[in-house]
């Protein structure tokens, strides 16, 4: 299984600010993603992070509050811009492996927007 | 949208047999039954996945019916552990549709 490592782990940010969150898989993946999960809610998909090519978004995100970047096959990059305290989540880092594996998570990143 | 239905949630008593329900009548023969759980605060954690044949590891047992619309998870002895809310995805194995879309999940409560 891959093991997928994120940072920061938690973070309390100012209205207005942005925030990067990196995540790290220990082996090669074909595939990483990035999902929110809002307080009391499921998980919700923000987007496919492709590597070397500007990342697939899901309906109702956008490049320009959530910027992703993959530059290799085992780092992903999250930017949430300008944040308001309506983006207070947790965000997590998905990976998935070759034909036949499944798909892992990271521990996630508990932001809280004051 | 998520193509599953589960009660949203169920409680056990520790040392018995949990059985978790999933419906999945739209399910398309190239499609995977799914289950992840997530304990609280933590990232989801993958379980055991199928096609159409039952399986098991070393977590946990899935049962698929033979018209593949529904299938059922098996904890065979519970936890306290084990509480965490249960989520049902089905996927399809490759190409642009290998996201897995997760639905509201089941809570399971493992009650001492």
């Amino acid at each position: 299984s891959a093991v997928i490592s994120q940072k920061p782990s938690r973070d309390i940010c100012q209205r207005g600010t942005s925030l990067t969150i990196q995540c790290q898989v220990d082996s090669q993946v074909t595939m990483m993603f990035w999902y929110r999960q809002q307080p009391g809610q499921s998980l919700t998909l923000i987007a496919t992070a492709n590597q070397g090519s500007e990342a697939t978004y899901e309906s109702g995100f956008v490049i320009d509050k959530f910027p992703i970047s993959r530059p290799n096959l085992t780092f992903s990059t999250l930017t949430v811009s300008n944040m308001s305290p309506e983006d207070s989540s947790i965000y997590l880092c998905s990976a998935l492996g070759g034909e036949g594996t499944a798909q892992y998570f990271g521990p996630g990143t508990r932001l809280t927007v004051l | 949208d998520a193509k599953t239905t589960q009660p949203p949630s169920m409680d056990c008593a520790e040392g018995r047999a949990a059985n978790l329900p999933c419906n999945h009548s739209t399910i398309s023969g190239n499609e995977y039954v799914y289950w992840y759980r997530q304990i609280h605060s933590q990232g989801p954690q993958y379980i055991i996945h199928g096609l159409k044949n039952n399986e098991t590891n070393e977590m946990a047992s899935l049962i698929i019916t033979e018209d593949r619309k529904s299938s059922t998870l098996i904890l065979p002895h519970a936890t306290l552990r084990d509480t965490a809310v249960y989520y049902c995805i089905v996927r399809a194995r490759g190409g642009a549709t290998n996201k897995l879309i997760f639905g509201t999940g089941t809570l399971l409560a493992v009650q001492p």
